[in-house]
């Protein structure tokens, strides 16, 4: 089992320039999830899934937008990058809204 | 709203002896789930051990035990015989209540383990 993959690790973009975040786990889980973590503090949630089909925003939803694709995947879309949102981002997974958050490696983004 | 607090921003522990990381939380929630979190150095988020607000007895997994005193609202983790792979950032969060799914997060401890 590999658990949570998110790809890419690494990425550097221009403002206003857009990507997307790929988030894929394989614990038959029901709920995803995608955080931010700035320098020197806990992570902020951006957005959430609690099923497939289903969306929410989280803490900090400004500026991105998500897209639960099937059971398995939850990506995250930056439309126009700024320099605020370089930061390292989580994907993560568990089995209910209820159950511990199993995260994958991160994405580092850096806005220049 | 719910907020977690961690006031030890460092905290150093020679190696094999016992560290008390304290968690202080705050929710108008009768139902929420208190979990712990390491961060190494590596940057990979690996879970611990969760405590539920209604679970009659302190969780242990392994090494890491909670020490969970409801009416003080404090989640505190012991770690047991540091090891020096115990150095990391560990992080304290809560859901529960409408916010279940919401996981929120403290600002996390440092911790250094010396042989």
């Amino acid at each position: 089992n590999a658990g949570v993959t998110q790809t890419p690790k690494f990425q550097v973009l221009k403002t206003g320039q857009s990507m997307t975040l790929q988030c894929a786990q394989d614990m038959n889980h029901n709920s995803m999830y995608w955080y931010r973590q700035d320098p020197g503090m806990g992570l902020r949630l951006i957005y959430y899934s609690a099923s497939e089909g289903t969306t929410d925003k989280g803490e900090v939803p400004n500026g991105y937008n998500v897209s639960r694709l099937n059971k398995r995947e939850f990506s995250l879309r930056l439309e126009s990058a700024a320099p605020s949102q370089t930061s390292v981002y989580f994907c993560a997974s568990s089995l209910t809204l209820r159950h511990e958050q199993f995260f994958g490696p991160g994405t580092r983004l850096t806005v220049l | 709203a719910q907020k977690i607090t961690q006031t030890q921003p460092g905290m150093f522990v020679q190696e094999k002896e016992a560290v008390t990381l304290d968690c202080t939380y705050d929710t108008s929630d009768p139902s929420y789930g208190l979990f712990w979190y390491k961060q190494p150095s590596s940057g990979e988020m690996i879970f611990l051990i969760y405590q539920g607000s209604y679970d009659q007895q302190n969780a242990t997994e392994g090494r890491y035990s909670l020490n969970f005193q409801k009416a003080r609202k404090s989640a505190n983790l012991v770690i047991s015989a540091s090891q020096l792979g115990d150095s990391a950032m560990y992080f304290c969060a809560i859901n529960g209540g409408t916010s279940y799914g919401k996981l929120t997060f403290g600002q996390g401890t440092i911790l250094t383990v010396h042989p």
